[in-house]
Order: C-alpha cells, then sequence, then structure tokens
C-alpha cells in the first residue's frame, strides 16, 4: 500500500518567513510531485522531480523551489512566503511515467 | 498549452438519477486522460485512466477525440458518490523515463441528495 505522508497537516506563517514543507513516500518511487490545489482554480503544477537532484519546473513556479536529496523525500520551499501563497498544498509519487500519481493528505498553509 | 475544462462547478442530483460530470480538453498530441476523486476529509485519488476502459464504482468515461471530451458517467448516483471531481490530463511519452505532471481541471462538486 502506497504511503505518501506530508510533514504538517497545518501551518501558519508570517509573511516574509522562509517556509520548508516536507513530504515523503515509501515505495521507492521515482517521481515526486507538488500542486498547489484552490477553490475555483483546482490543482496546479508547481514542480516535479524525476531523480534525486533532478528538477523541473510546472505551470507556477514563481516563489517556490524544491529539493530532493534522497529519493523518497521531497521538498517544497517558500523563500520567503506571501500571503498570495496561503493555499492547500499537495505532495503525490508515481514510480514512474505512466503510472498512476499517489497524493499525500496535504498540508494546509496560511500565510499571514 | 493543454487545458482541461469542467463546466460545472457545482452539479446536484437525485440519489437514483444518471450523473453526467463534463470535461473537455485541448491539446495538440495525443493525451492520457484521468478522473480523480476527493471525499470529504479524504485525500485526492484516481478514479478512472481512459487506457484502462474499465468501471469504477459503477463510472465509466469514454475518450472522444473528435470532441476532444473525455465525460464521466454513471447511471444512477448514489449518495457516497458525492464528492469533488477532477479531470486531468497528461501527455503521453512514446517511449522513455521521466515525468509528466497531471494537468487539472478546476473541479465539479457533486452532490447527490437523497
Amino acid at each position: 500500500d502506497v504511503k505518501v505522508t506530508q510533514s504538517s497537516r497545518y501551518l501558519v506563517k508570517r509573511t516574509g518567513e522562509k517556509v520548508f514543507l516536507e513530504c515523503v513516500q515509501d515505495m521507492d518511487h521515482e517521481n515526486m510531485f507538488w500542486y498547489r490545489q484552490d477553490p475555483g482554480l483546482g490543482l496546479r503544477l508547481i514542480y516535479f522531480s524525476y531523480d534525486v537532484k533532478m528538477k523541473e519546473k510546472g505551470d507556477i513556479p514563481e516563489g517556490y523551489s524544491v529539493s530532493r536529496e534522497k529519493k523518497e523525500r521531497f521538498s517544497l520551499i517558500l523563500e520567503s512566503a506571501s500571503t498570495n501563497q496561503t493555499s492547500m498544498y499537495l505532495c503525490a509519487s508515481s514510480l514512474s511515467a505512466h503510472y498512476e500519481q499517489y497524493f499525500g493528505p496535504g498540508t494546509r498553509l496560511t500565510v499571514t | 498549452a493543454q487545458r482541461v475544462t469542467q463546466p460545472e462547478k457545482l452539479l446536484s442530483v437525485f440519489k437514483g438519477a444518471p450523473v453526467e460530470l463534463k470535461c473537455n480538453y485541448s491539446y495538440s498530441g495525443s493525451p492520457e486522460l484521468f478522473w480523480y476523486v476527493q471525499y470529504s476529509r479524504q485525500r485526492l485519488q484516481l478514479l478512472l485512466r481512459h487506457i484502462s476502459r474499465e468501471s469504477i464504482k459503477g463510472f465509466t468515461a469514454d475518450l472522444n477525440k473528435g470532441e476532444t471530451s473525455f465525460h464521466l458517467k454513471k447511471p444512477f448516483a448514489q449518495e457516497e458518490d458525492s464528492a469533488m471531481y477532477y479531470c486531468a490530463l497528461r501527455e503521453a511519452r512514446v517511449s522513455g523515463g521521466g515525468a509528466d505532471g497531471l494537468t487539472f481541471g478546476k473541479g465539479t462538486h457533486l452532490i447527490i441528495q437523497p
């Protein structure tokens, strides 16, 4: 049974803070993804990674960066949090290309 | 650029009635299409993918390349079908690895009334 876990369910940060969102998968998946989910906008891809230390920009990478030092862990970094980054952040992983993406429970981030 | 359109934000039907959630896409290549579902307080999960051509929980979806649509259908709605439904697209790769993220529609909130 695939397990994708995210470090926090709820997070409250102040404008300008550096924020780390962590995601861990336990099924040796190659690919990992970060999306943000907003009402009325659906899910939008921020960044993804197909291998350790490899990353690709998604549709909305501005204001974000990522890190993948180990295969099982994919971190999303908000260098200087802003109020428009208040959102639900979903992590996902997949075995490789063409395989199903499995999602984590999400982290609801509020930036005040 | 690829795009997925779900025209209905909210769809409310009575239990036992047929359900159709619409999804249209624009993509120049040959896409893979998916339906994801998110029940209340649960994580997003895959419901259907067009290449598997199977029925899950009574739901089916047919890819119509002529109309660029991938509508989700169920003949008789049940209360437990109430959820948020997302249509998603991924570029189909002929070979090789790598990864591509999914392009999602904005979602349709399906409410089944008793």
